[in-house]
Order: C-alpha cells, then structure tokens, then sequence
C-alpha cells in the first residue's frame, strides 16, 4: 500500500518568504499526486495535480510542485508568500493501477505574518 | 449550486449511541469517501463508495458503517463500538475512483464530539 510523508508539521514564514514543503511518497508503480489546501473556515480545494508529462506544474495562486521520480517526491513550492496563503496543506497520492482511493499526507500548517 | 452538503455542521453523541453523518451530492459523481481528520493525522480512509449498492473499507472502517442506496447519498454512522469518535468527518465525491479521475470535491465537514 502507498503511503505518503510530509516533514513539516507545522511552518511559519514572514510575508514574502520563499516556501517549500516537502512530500515524500512509498509506492514503486505509477503514481497521481496531489497538493489540496484547506484556507481556515473553508472546504478542501485541490491545488495542483500531476498525472504525467513535463514534472514541474503549476497550480493556482502562484503555487507550483516537482515531481522527482528517482527522489520520490513531490515538493510544494511558492516563490512568495502572502498572508493569505495561512493554511493547511495535504499532499496526496493514488495509483492509476487500479481503482485505490487517495493517501493523503498527515498536512502541514502554513503560517504567515506581516 | 453543485456540490456536497453535509449535515449537521456539529453533532454530539452520548456514550453508546450511534449516530448518523449526512452526505449528499448533487454533482452526478459515481464515487464517494469519508474521510476522518485529527490534528496532526491528516485525514485517514474510512469507507469509500465506487457505485451504488457497493462500498468498500477503507484504512479505519471498524466502528463506522455506510449505506449506499442512492446515487446522491452516502451517510455514515459512528456506532458505539468506535472508541475515539471525537473528530472533523469530512465527505467527498469524485466522478469516479482511482486512475486520472481522482479529484475530490469535498463538503464542510461535520465536527462530531463525545458528551
């Protein structure tokens, strides 16, 4: 079975600070990967996603994600933050062989300040 | 509006009673989750539905139950037998599971407690 890590449990950035969070998945086959967010008072929101083809993509808000197979990773990154990018911030993983549901990672906390 | 509803937003159980998580949907989607999210643990597989009339378990099923009778719906019942049901429970839906189809639209979450 996948699983999925995230090292960072909880990040707090100034405003304008540069961001990467880390994502680390298990599973030897074909992967999808996820980034979600959670703004505070909000419903889950996919961020950006990779299936396949040129492994740096980019999501809303400013945010993009690498994928690095032989790294088993999947790394968010923002090159500025803002306050408003305070949240919560899943990466998630499944496979495309066979029907499995998402793994989500355990999240990790933005907080950013003036 | 398209979407998830779930209901209640707050919900409290007395030690053993079952209760019952709403969840519906109204975006035509095959599949369907609960997912249970504590702090610090991310949000961990409950139960998962690909279609009607069928349901699978997913990584903490033991205490929970689902019924799947119809396309829109997929409630969930926290019974007694679940020790530690204090959490945010968390529905999705997606058009279908596994494979490139895997984005969720999820609801707002019911915060269940334990009186």
């Amino acid at each position: 079975a996948q699983s999925v890590s995230q090292h960072n449990h909880h990040v707090i950035l100034s405003e304008a600070a540069s961001l990467e969070l880390g994502c680390n998945y298990s599973y030897g086959g074909t992967v999808n990967l996820f980034w979600y967010v959670q703004y505070p008072g909000q419903h889950l929101q996919l961020l950006l996603k990779y299936f396949s083809g040129d492994p740096l993509v980019k999501g809303i808000k400013g945010f993009e994600a690498e994928f690095i197979k032989s790294k088993f990773s999947f790394n968010l990154r923002k090159p500025s933050v803002q306050w408003s990018d305070t949240a919560e911030y899943f990466c998630a993983v499944n496979t495309i062989s066979g029907n499995t549901p998402l793994v989500f990672g355990k999240g990790t906390r933005l907080s950013v300040i003036a | 509006d398209g979407g998830i509803t779930q209901s209640p937003k707050y919900l409290f159980r007395k030690e053993g009673q079952n209760v019952t998580l709403s969840c519906e949907q109204n975006l035509n989607h095959d599949a369907m989750y609960w997912y249970r999210q504590d702090p610090g643990q991310g949000l961990r597989l409950i139960y998962y539905s690909q279609i009607v009339n069928d349901f699978q378990k997913g990584d903490i099923a033991e205490g929970y139950s689902v019924s799947r009778e119809k396309k829109e719906s997929f409630p969930l019942t926290v019974t007694s037998a679940q020790k530690n049901p204090t959490a945010f429970y968390l529905c999705a839906s997606s058009h279908g599971a596994g494979g490139t189809n895997e984005k969720l639209f999820f609801g707002s979450g019911t915060q269940l407690s334990v009186l």
